[in-house]
């Protein structure tokens, strides 16, 4: 079974600044490494996702991550934030093929509040 | 459709009703996920399906719930005797099959007030 802490339930920043996201997940197995976004009343929808390759990857909106294995991590950061990327944002982990999990495991969440 | 659609968006139920939430998920994906989400927290994984394999039902919190799939179509998930504390968001996804590597769609959800 795998696990994913997101150590920050509330971030908030003012609008430009950069800002970074923490998750940490726990697994026996390798894994695939996922960051959703919830805007206020909205489904979520995929922000970036690391499956295998290059350890820096980039999603939409100028979000990145960076997969270190060796710190179990998968940090979500943009530059300079806006007042539009508001949301909670979700960590979440699934188990490679040879595992025998199938599901996605999520993160508590982190709400980021971007201030003018 | 082009996504995953949840029915109804918003769900009130008196204490001790039985309520049924279905899912729309999107076509040609086998996998389909149920998740619970109280209010501000994280989401709770209720069940999954994959095909014609018996789903996992190991987040089902009780015997109140029960899901079911029909293929790899519409899935409808059943709360009985519903409590106060099963007042949430029940988000449905879909996938396109079971290695992990691909993208779940998540539905609008639907929020159940139980009073």
């Amino acid at each position: 079974a795998q696990s994913v802490t997101q150590l920050d339930s509330q971030v908030p920043v003012f609008e430009e600044a950069p800002v970074e996201l923490r998750c940490n997940y726990s697994s026996s197995v390798s894994v695939y490494l996922f960051w959703y976004v919830q805007y206020p009343n909205q489904g979520l929808q995929l922000l970036l996702k690391y499956l295998s390759g290059s350890t820096l990857v980039k999603g939409i909106n100028g979000f990145e991550a960076e997969f270190n294995k060796s710190q179990t991590s998968f940090h979500l950061r943009k530059p300079s934030v806006h007042i539009s990327d508001t949301a909670e944002y979700f960590c979440a982990v699934s188990a490679a093929p040879s595992g025998s999990a199938r599901q996605l495991t999520f993160g508590s969440g982190t709400q980021l509040t971007v201030l003018p | 459709g082009a996504g995953v659609s949840q029915s109804p968006s918003n769900k009130v139920t008196e204490k001790g009703k039985d309520v049924e939430l279905r899912c729309d998920p999107i076509s040609g994906h086998t996998a389909l996920y149920w998740y619970r989400q109280r209010l501000g927290q994280g989401l709770e994984f209720l069940i999954y399906f994959q095909g014609n394999s018996a789903p996992d039902k190991s987040g089902l919190p009780s015997d109140r719930f029960s899901a079911e799939r029909t293929g790899e179509s519409v899935s409808t998930l059943t709360i009985q005797r519903t409590q106060q504390e099963d007042s949430a968001v029940y988000l449905c996804a879909s996938s396109l099959g079971d290695r992990g590597r691909t993208e779940a769609f998540f539905g609008q959800g639907t929020r159940l007030t139980v009073v």
